[in-house]
């Protein structure tokens, strides 16, 4: 049964600092990947998907890379703001399967 | 609409009733998933459409939940003799296809069972 970690946690770093958020898979086995951010009593927000083809993808100051070998993805925020404070989930699916499966988070906390 | 649409945003029913849930995707989107999440945890997959038919129905936790498609495009999540466990915010989901496609998701109904 495919299993996703997500560290760390929470995370909370003072505004413009460059980080790093690790997802791992138990399963390789990775399909598609794609990481959302989730404000307090809200929905899912799409930020990247990496398809079976790619192993990197960019949005502004978003970096998300995946490498299928390892099954670990890392999502990289450069300059961070204080806008940027969610959670940030990873998920991923396998070839055959459409639904995704999905870490716990890490909370990120930005501070002015 | 242009965004994957929910309602009711909240929803509260005392045990042992029945309640739906509704779903209208992005429209041209012809994948659809229903999600869990509680409190701290990240979305648990519960069923999936493709068009009309159920294409996955494994993560239904027990027959008291049950969805539907008629159509292709509108999904109605039934509960039925709810119980406090099933409180969680359901979400739906919708993406162009299964395979290499975003999942763009709904806000979310709130349910609670008292």
């Amino acid at each position: 049964k495919q299993e996703v970690t997500q560290i760390p946690a929470a995370l909370s770093v003072p505004e413009g600092e460059n980080l790093v958020l690790n997802c791992s898979f138990t399963d390789s086995a990775i399909y598609n990947l794609q990481w959302f951010r989730q404000d307090p009593g809200k929905g899912l927000t799409s930020l990247l998907l990496i398809q079976s083809s790619q192993r990197e993808q960019t949005s502004g100051r978003l970096n998300a890379s995946l490498d299928k070998s390892s099954g670990r993805s890392t999502l990289y925020i450069a300059a961070s703001q204080p806008g940027d404070s969610a959670t940030y989930l990873c998920a991923g699916n396998g070839g055959s399967q459409g639904n995704l499966i999905f870490g716990k988070g890490t909370k990120l906390s930005v501070k002015p | 609409g242009a965004g994957v649409s929910q309602t009711p945003s909240n929803k509260v029913t005392e045990k042992g009733k029945y309640v739906e849930l509704r779903c209208d995707p992005i429209s041209g989107h012809t994948a659809l998933y229903w999600y869990r999440q509680s409190l701290g945890q990240g979305p648990e997959f519960l069923i999936y459409f493709q068009g009309t038919g159920a294409a996955d129905d494994s993560g239904l936790p027990n027959d008291r939940f049950f969805a539907v498609r008629p159509e292709g495009s509108v999904s109605t999540l039934k509960i039925q003799r709810t119980e406090r466990g099933d409180s969680a915010v359901y979400l739906c989901a919708s993406s162009l296809g299964i395979a290499n496609t975003e999942a763009f998701f709904g806000q979310g109904t709130r349910l609670t069972v008292v």
